[in-house]
Parts: C-alpha cells; sequence; structure tokens
C-alpha cells in the first residue's frame, strides 16, 4: 500500500531564506507527483507536477526534484517570502490507478516579516 | 468560470439528514474527482470519474456515500443518513483527461454534522 510521508510538519523561518520540503513515498511505481499549496480555508493550487520520467521541474522560486527510485521529492523555495506562508501538500499518482492522488500530511510553512 | 466551482461553501445539518454536494469542474475538463479532508485522515481520495467510464469508487468509506456526473459535466455527492464522523471538507478537483495532466481543486464544501 503507497503511503507519502512529508516531513517537516511544521516549519518557520524568517523571510528571505531559501528552505528545502521533503516528501517520501513508499512505492516506487508512480505515474508522477503533484506538489500543491492550500491556504486556510481554501482549496488546493498546483504548484509542480513531475511526471516519473523527470528529475525536476521548476516555476518561479519554486524547484521540484524527484528520485523515483529512492521514493523521494523535496520542494525547495528560494528567497522565502511572508505570502509564502501555507500548508504545502504532496501526492503521488500511482501506476496501479487510474486517476486518484494519494497525499501527505503536508508541511505547514510559516515565514516571518 | 476559470476554476472548478463547489457549492454550497459551507452545509450544517442535522445527524441523519441527506446532504447533497455540488461540483462544476473547469470547462472542457473530462476527469472529475472528489476528496475529502479531515482533521484525523489528511486528504483522502473518494471516487473518479472519467469520461463515459465507470467511475473509480473504491475511496468511497460506506454505501451512504454516492456520486453522479450527468452530462460528463456537474457532479453530485450525495450523503445519506449523515453521521458525525462525516464533518469534514469535501474537495472536487477536476483535470483534462488523466495520466500527465495535474488536477485543479476547487475550495471545498465545510460539512458540519451536528
Amino acid at each position: 500500500k503507497q503511503e507519502v510521508t512529508q516531513i517537516p510538519a511544521a516549519l518557520s523561518v524568517p523571510e528571505g531564506e531559501n528552505l528545502v520540503l521533503n516528501c517520501s513515498f513508499t512505492d516506487s511505481a508512480i505515474y508522477n507527483l503533484q506538489w500543491f499549496r492550500q491556504d486556510p480555508g481554501k482549496g488546493l493550487t498546483s504548484l509542480l507536477l513531475i511526471q516519473s520520467s523527470q528529475r525536476e521541474q521548476t516555476s518561479g522560486r519554486l524547484n521540484a526534484s524527484l528520485d523515483k527510485s529512492s521514493g523521494r521529492s523535496t520542494l525547495y523555495i528560494a528567497a522565502s517570502q511572508p505570502g509564502d506562508s501555507a500548508t504545502y501538500l504532496c501526492a503521488v499518482r500511482p501506476l496501479s490507478n487510474t486517476g486518484k492522488l494519494i497525499f501527505g500530511q503536508g508541511t505547514t510553512l510559516q515565514v516571518k516579516p | 468560470g476559470a476554476g472548478v466551482s463547489q457549492s454550497p461553501s459551507n452545509k450544517v445539518t442535522e445527524k441523519g439528514k441527506d446532504v447533497e454536494l455540488r461540483c462544476d469542474p473547469i470547462s472542457g475538463h473530462t476527469a472529475l474527482y472528489w476528496y475529502r479532508q479531515s482533521l484525523g485522515q489528511g486528504l483522502e481520495f473518494l471516487i473518479y470519474f472519467q469520461g463515459n467510464s465507470a467511475p473509480d469508487k473504491s475511496g468511497l468509506p460506506s454505501d451512504r456515500f454516492s456520486a453522479e456526473r450527468t452530462g460528463g459535466s456537474v457532479s453530485t455527492l450525495t450523503i445519506q443518513r449523515t453521521q458525525q464522523e462525516d464533518s469534514a471538507v469535501y474537495l472536487c478537483a477536476s483535470s483534462q483527461r488523466t495520466g500527465d495532466q495535474p488536477q485543479h481543486f476547487g475550495d471545498g464544501t465545510r460539512l458540519s454534522i451536528l
């Protein structure tokens, strides 16, 4: 059974720091991995999608990497800003299923001005 | 609209009542998903529709839960004889197709069972 774990559960950093959020999964048979952001009381905003054949994806100050063989992904946020404060979720789409995503519990990030 | 639309945004009801939650996906998206987010369980998959194929119902927690998608667009999630453990945020997502496309989420319906 696929399990997704995110470490740390919570993180507080001063503005301007570069930071890394971690995501691990137990079964490497995945189709892709997606990183989301969730603000309080809101739905999920898709940040980056990495296909299983890819190693990384970049969007602005965000960079996500994928090491499928070791079951790991990282989300790197450069020059963090208070507006980056949110919960970040990673999710994998298993090869054995046609559509559903399996989510980690999330990392709640606070960037202090 | 530009995004996935869900209604109502909040729903409070008494235990034992039936509720219907609505999802209007992004225009042109053929795949539609329902998830549930609760404090103790995180985000859980409920059901998935793709075009005219039979839905994947493998995540529905009990036979009190059902969903339909009419005309390949709007979907309704129905919970019968609600229980307090059904209290959660119900999130809907859609994508252009399964596989290599990202899922886009609505803001959810916050369901509270008294």
